[in-house]
């Protein structure tokens, strides 16, 4: 198992680029989020989603998109890349009802 | 979600245990506490997580107030390599508010 895939690993966009950060997972879970981490923070909650089909905002969801065509899938996208979206991003899976949430290795992303 | 509070950072001595408080004084009876942790800037990994009862796996202990409003984990024998942050989270199992919400963490710092 490949367990939870970001790519890229690393990023640098210019203002007002746009992109998409890939997340798969290969464990069938229903749950899938993003997270992004700033320097000396926790981790915030961008979107989520519950299964195919249905996503949902997080705390701190301006500037992002999310959709959720499969199961496996769970693409970030950034419309309009500004400074202040450079950040970690990390995309994590679970299953609903299940006790642990296993979360991929992150995207630094750094927008100049 | 009930809010958790945890001290900034803590050390202790390799070869130690290491007590790591949290408070969640606001915890509702289907939450459950968990704990992950955060080694390097890498995706948080999962430790381990309770209802009332203390656990224990192969990482660390839970202990859990018979109140529920505080938990400590513990680590018994700290190595270097348990220098980390670690998260205190609550969160129900199932359903759309399963998601995890972090905080700052607490940073422990494991000494030779």
């Amino acid at each position: 198992n490949a367990g939870v895939t970001q790519t890229p690993k690393f990023q640098v966009l210019k203002t007002g680029q746009s992109m998409t950060l890939q997340c798969a997972q290969d464990m069938n879970h229903e749950y899938m989020s993003w997270y992004r981490q700033d320097p000396g923070m926790g981790l915030r909650l961008i979107h989520y989603s519950v299964g195919a089909g249905i996503t949902d905002q997080g705390e701190v969801p301006n500037g992002y998109n999310v959709s959720r065509s499969t199961t496996e899938d769970f693409p970030l996208r950034l419309l309009s890349a500004a400074p202040s979206q450079t950040s970690v991003y990390f995309c994590a899976s679970w299953n609903l009802g299940g006790t642990e949430a296993f979360f991929g290795q992150g995207t630094r992303l750094t927008v100049v | 979600d009930a809010k958790t509070t945890q001290p900034t950072s803590m050390d202790c001595a390799e070869g130690r245990a290491a007590n790591l408080p949290c408070n969640h004084s606001t915890i509702s009876g289907n939450e459950y506490v968990y704990w992950y942790r955060q080694i390097h800037s890498q995706g948080p990994q999962y430790i381990i997580h309770g209802l009332k009862n203390n656990e224990t796996n192969e990482m660390a202990s839970l202990i859990i107030t018979e109140d529920r409003k505080s938990s400590t984990l513990i680590l018994p024998h700290a190595t270097l390599r348990d220098t980390a942050v670690y998260y205190c989270i609550v969160r129900v199992l199932t359903g759309a508010n399963s998601k995890l919400t972090f905080g700052k963490g607490i940073t422990l710092s494991v000494r030779p």
